[in-house]
């Protein structure tokens, strides 16, 4: 299973919006509404952002949402501040009862 | 609180085994499914396979297949990642992560990380 594809970096200014995609072929991303997203602080374990596509986790900010099209999931950051830089991580759950990570994104705030 | 205690770090030799321990509290520990995560020095994360506490059903990824092993003991709520035949690509950090209440297929509480280091 190859790891789903996300860019490497993504940056931003405070207060903008950015959006990282997430692309996998019809056996994972397109197949399923089961794709998540995780934050990264260097150093530190995953936190899980969205789930099941589109859902918020209790305590996680309203300025994360996500959305999918197709075999391309999205997340989109919205009012960047200083605190969002970090690693992304997008995941999904494949034809082989598997999950699968994708590739990884640097979020800069500029 | 719910949280997820792992063992501490580890230093093998080329195909020795490693069996690192995740130790669930604040929560029924046979109500969520277990996984595990690995992610080498700067890369990103691989999935490794996960484990169902109550029943011990488990499912890998294809590329650990014979070489890992998911346990758990109910009696003191802890779950095990067992690797063998270790190999200098398995140096990383081991992550346990539990599956979210309302979907298997997204992990909420996470592990602080065990660091596996494979050397000669």
């Amino acid at each position: 299973q190859s790891a789903l594809t996300q860019p490497a970096s993504v940056s931003g200014s405070p207060g903008q919006s950015i959006t990282i995609s997430c692309t996998g072929t019809s056996s994972d991303v397109g197949g399923y509404n089961y794709v998540s997203w995780y934050q990264q602080h260097p150093g530190k374990a995953p936190k899980l952002m969205i789930y099941d596509v589109s859902n918020r986790p209790s305590g996680v900010s309203n300025r994360f949402s996500g959305s999918k099209s197709g075999n391309t999931a999205s997340l989109t950051i919205s009012g960047l501040q200083a605190e969002d830089e970090a690693d992304y991580y997008c995941s999904s759950y494949t034809s082989s009862s598997t999950q699968v990570f994708g590739t990884g994104t640097k979020v800069t705030v500029l | 609180q719910v949280q997820l205690v792992q063992s501490g770090a580890e230093v093998k030799k080329p195909g020795a085994s490693v069996k690192v321990s995740c130790k669930a509290s604040g929560y029924t520990f046979t109500s969520y499914d277990i996984n595990w995560v690995r992610q080498a020095t700067g890369q990103g994360l691989e999935w490794m396979g996960w484990m169902n506490p109550n029943s011990g059903n488990t499912g890998y990824a294809q590329k650990f297949q014979g070489r890992v092993t998911m346990t758990r003991n109910t009696s003191i709520s802890t779950a095990y990642m067992e690797l063998s035949s270790l190999r200098s690509e398995d140096t990383a950090v081991y992550y346990c992560a539990r599956a979210h209440r309302l979907t298997r297929d997204a992990f909420d509480i996470w592990g602080q990380g065990t660091m596996v280091t494979v050397s000669s």
